[in-house]
């Protein structure tokens, strides 16, 4: 079975600072798939940014990145310019490849509150 | 509609009643994913259908818990019985197949979630 672990249940930045999410995770498997969703207090999950895992590039989303580090499997996300409306929770979530059958749902960490202060 | 639809937003009833949770997920979408959100447990997996198939039901918390999806597109989840414990937001989330040729999962975009409260 996967685990996913946030070390930081809360975090609070000043806006226009880069803040930094940690993220870790164990698997065993060799390929598989990375994602941080944000959700605000409107509760809908949104996608912020994913990696595959045999990309060895980190992947990028405008002011979005990630620092993934296969063997340390640790998958750190990185918002630059923070703005208030990054105000959020922010999960970490691994997804094993399709495999046509059994349980191919996100596994999710606990989540790490983020606070943009003005 | 555009996005994954949940329906009811919230809903507040008695333990021991039966509830029934609807999701209408985006158009052409073929894998439907039930979680539940829960303060003690976070994000929990709970079901997924390829089309009107689950090919895993050991998600389900209990025999309580029962998930069906007809014509593969609406899906229900049903609790019988709810206890206390049932309280959580349930969300859904939809995604294309997946590209097996590319090996790629598709990412998976959410409903709003049901807010169930047991009394």
């Amino acid at each position: 079975a996967q685990t996913v672990t946030q070390s930081q249940p809360e975090m609070s930045v000043q806006e226009a600072e880069t803040v930094t999410l940690s993220c870790t995770y164990d698997t065993s498997e060799n390929n598989y798939y990375l994602f941080w969703y944000k959700q605000p207090p409107s509760r809908q999950m949104i996608l912020v940014i994913r990696q595959e895992a045999y990309k060895q590039q980190n992947a990028t989303e405008n002011r979005f990145s990630v620092n993934f580090q296969k063997a340390a499997k640790s998958f750190s996300l990185k918002i630059s310019d923070s703005q208030l409306g990054d105000t959020a929770m922010y999960f970490c979530a691994f997804m094993k490849p399709y495999s046509g059958g059994g349980a191919d749902g996100l596994t999710f960490g606990k989540g790490t509150h983020l606070i943009i202060q003005p | 509609g555009a996005g994954v639809s949940q329906s009811p937003s919230n809903k507040v009833t008695e333990k021991g009643k039966d509830v029934e949770l609807r999701c209408d997920p985006i158009s052409g979408h073929t894998a439907l994913y039930w979680y539940r959100q829960s303060l003690g447990q976070g994000l929990e997996f709970l079901i997924y259908f390829q089309g009107n198939s689950a090919p895993d039901k050991s998600g389900l918390p209990s025999d309580r818990f029962s998930a069906e999806r007809t014509g593969g597109s609406v899906s229900t989840l049903t609790i019988q019985r709810t206890q206390q414990e049932d309280s959580a937001v349930y969300l859904c989330a939809s995604s294309h197949p997946a590209d097996r040729g590319l090996n790629s999962n598709q990412p998976q975009h959410f409903g709003d979630g049901t807010r169930l409260s047991i009394l």
